[in-house]
């Protein structure tokens, strides 16, 4: 079973608008990283954190966290095209392996111009 | 390029057939894991190795699945007697120790 699931399932908004999309969680957590994954290209790590973080930045990215309620938001700001993807977030879990990731089953972003 | 690599990329076979895939890792990167994702689907955890050391191992990985990390190094993932069902993306990542992990760009598998 998948630890995170990420919400909306699907998005599609235009160039310049910001996306929003959640990922709630099961149980505690080490971190909790957001991935992008464009059509038929590996993932890429976008931002990772912790669980005494509440929120992060990096660069158009903005992440928060919420252990109590058990959730995670990523914004996007000043969408472009090229943002295009799927985004999942994933858990390290704390009460398994240390760096074993669990995925949502993602958020697919679609970015018009 | 000194990313995260994987052969072949994409694999077709007939059904009872064995595969084996390959990852290169990041150099210096103790961390190594395979992940399997299906469409529309995050990737699913399958095994991980510290070093050479195979630290842990899914309940979806049955025997007919086997992991090797020789050396600390490379790593292979061998399938036997492959099942329409495994027909999937075989993701392979590398990490140092527990840091964000970077992904390769997957082998598919096709199975008949």
């Amino acid at each position: 079973s998948q630890q995170g699931e990420e919400d909306p399932q699907a998005l599609s908004i235009q160039e310049g608008e910001n996306a929003t999309m959640n990922c709630s969680y099961k149980t505690s957590i080490n971190n909790l990283q957001w991935y992008r994954q464009n059509s038929g290209r590996g993932l890429v790590h976008l931002i990772l954190i912790r669980s005494n973080e509440r929120e992060k930045h990096s660069g158009r990215l903005r992440v928060t966290l919420d252990t109590s309620k058990k959730s995670s938001s990523l914004l996007i700001t000043a969408s472009r095209a090229a943002d295009t993807a799927s985004y999942f977030c994933a858990t390290d879990v704390a009460s398994d392996s240390w760096g074993k990731l669990q995925f949502g089953a993602g958020t697919q972003v679609v970015v018009t111009p | 390029d000194t990313g995260v690599s994987q052969d072949p990329r994409h694999k077709i076979t007939k059904r009872g057939q064995n595969v084996t895939f390959r990852c290169d890792p990041i150099s210096e990167h103790n961390r190594l894991y395979w992940y399997r994702q299906t469409l529309g689907q995050g990737p699913e955890f399958l095994t991980y190795f510290q070093n050479e050391a195979q630290l842990e191992k899914s309940r979806l990985l049955s025997d007919r699945f086997s992991a090797e990390r020789p050396k600390g190094s490379f790593s292979t993932l061998e399938i036997q007697r492959t099942e329409q069902g495994d027909s999937a993306m075989y993701l392979c990542a590398s990490s140092p120790v527990v840091h964000e992990q970077f992904f390769g760009p997957g082998t598919r598998l096709t199975v008949l």
